[in-house]
């Protein structure tokens, strides 16, 4: 089955760092960049970043460049996102998405990992 | 970059159309046909409804389209049903592996 299972939730207090991974099945995985997007609770989706699933290559948004770091793991066929200094307006569901190669278009989603922050 | 401007909320009865603009900039919409839109309902991830403007993914229902003029891409949604109901946002390649999404817009079928 074809699909992205992300990790569970955390509550993390300010200033903490969090560490959210994404699992990858069904699929070649080094054939597929990654992209992570947040959605704040009522808000829009935000992209955060590109991550090559082939060499782990990366590109940030402005926004989070200096506090954000995406890496991935080639033998697990998983990627993961860490955010550090976290405020509590980075409460937010993180979700990891697959590139669709040519076409740009994020195809495939994990399910979501809500990140609490929070004293 | 700016988020791409997409109205907040758009309603229609069922069976009408509506459409949902995403206005950029040249440095994203104008410049690349990928531009791509996502449905997501209440809780639930983001489902690719459309990609490179125009293309639907198997399994999207041909009563969703996609065009591009300018700096301004559309999702038409013909024939509305009451399971369109839900969020919709459209998302440009913006070059160097960078991406923008839309604000996103509010569908509501009366």
């Amino acid at each position: 089955q074809v699909q992205l299972v992300q990790s569970g939730g955390e509550v993390k207090k300010p200033g903490a760092s969090v560490k959210v991974s994404c699992e990858a099945s069904g699929y070649t995985f080094t054939s597929y960049g990654i992209s992570w997007v947040r959605q704040a609770p009522g808000l829009g989706l935000e992209w955060m970043g590109w991550l090559s699933s082939y060499n782990g290559n990366t590109n940030y948004a402005q926004k989070f460049q200096g506090r954000v770091t995406m890496t991935t793991d080639t033998p697990t066929s998983t990627a993961y996102m860490e955010l550090r200094s976290l405020r509590s307006d980075d409460t937010a569901v993180y979700y990891c998405a697959r590139i669709q190669p040519n076409t740009d278009a994020f195809d495939l989603w994990g399910q979501g990992t809500m990140v609490t922050v929070s004293s | 970059q700016s988020a791409l401007t997409q109205p907040a909320s758009v309603s229609g009865s069922p069976g009408q159309s509506i459409t949902i603009s995403c206005t950029g900039t040249s440095s994203n919409v104008g410049s690349y046909d990928l531009v791509s839109w996502y449905q997501q309902h209440p809780g639930k991830a983001p489902k690719l409804m459309i990609s490179e403007g125009n293309k639907r993914p198997s399994g999207v229902s041909n009563r969703f389209s996609g065009s591009k003029s300018g700096n301004t891409a559309s999702l038409t949604i013909s024939g509305l049903q009451a399971e369109d109901e839900a969020d919709y946002y459209c998302c440009s390649y913006a070059g160097s592996s960078t991406y923008v999404f839309g604000t996103g817009t509010k569908v509501t079928v009366l």
